[in-house]
């Protein structure tokens, strides 16, 4: 079946620092993969996208490459800021029956300190 | 521009007591509808799905229901709430007929008691 395994949190990173969040799927074919953040209290939102093999998505500072050989989608950004603190999660898009769906991680909490 | 909205944002139930959540859309039209449930520590877990009025996916089996009335609008419903109903009730909504991102409201806290 289709999965997705996030690095366990919390986070606890420095303002200003790197930051590496990893992801690894399994999926049958190539599906679309996703990040999610979720600010203290709110719904999610989609912070970034990729639909193909090899593609970047990008935004906010936050970038993710889809690497096909090693089933991996990880989340990196260069500099952290404290308004950075909140929940991400990756996501894979999968077809089911009528429509297509999302199976998420489990989430990675970041929190940034000044 | 489409938004999604969700009341009420916080409720606290008794058990055994009945569950009305209610999620619509603006700005569009034949959406997929989703409900999320995000329990602590145990990330998402997809509810129910709707691709039309009238059409519920189950995802998993529960003691919670969904319902269709209209176009944009999507209910999660209980007769008789479990402790272990208690969380962050998502609502979501997608375009229809492709591979598109899902667009989340914002939530609402349920605490049984």
């Amino acid at each position: 079946g289709n999965s997705v395994t996030q690095m366990e949190g919390p986070v606890t990173l420095s303002e200003e620092a790197f930051l590496t969040i990893n992801c690894t799927y399994t999926a049958t074919g190539y599906p679309s993969l996703f990040w999610y953040v979720q600010y203290p209290g709110e719904g999610l939102q989609l912070l970034l996208k990729a639909t193909k093999a090899d593609d970047k998505g990008s935004n906010k500072g936050f970038e993710a490459t889809y690497r096909k050989e090693t089933t991996s989608f990880h989340l990196e950004k260069g500099s952290v800021q404290v308004s950075d603190s909140a929940v991400y999660f990756c996501a894979l898009m999968y077809s089911g029956a009528g429509s297509y769906q999302l199976t998420f991680g489990k989430g990675t909490k970041l929190s940034v300190i000044p | 521009s489409q938004t999604i909205h969700q009341w009420p944002a916080t409720l606290v139930q008794p058990v055994g007591s009945p569950l009305s959540l209610e999620c619509t859309v603006e700005g569009t039209s034949n959406p997929n509808l989703y409900w999320y449930r995000q329990a602590a520590g145990r990330g998402l877990q997809l509810l129910f799905y709707s691709v039309g009025i009238g059409q519920i996916s189950s995802e998993v089996p529960q003691n919670l229901s969904a319902s269709r009335p209209q176009d944009r609008q999507f209910i999660l419903s209980s007769k008789k709430l479990l402790l272990s109903d208690s969380g962050f009730y998502l609502c979501a909504w997608s375009v229809r007929g492709g591979e598109y991102e899902q667009y989340f409201g914002p939530g609402t806290r349920l605490t049984v008691t």
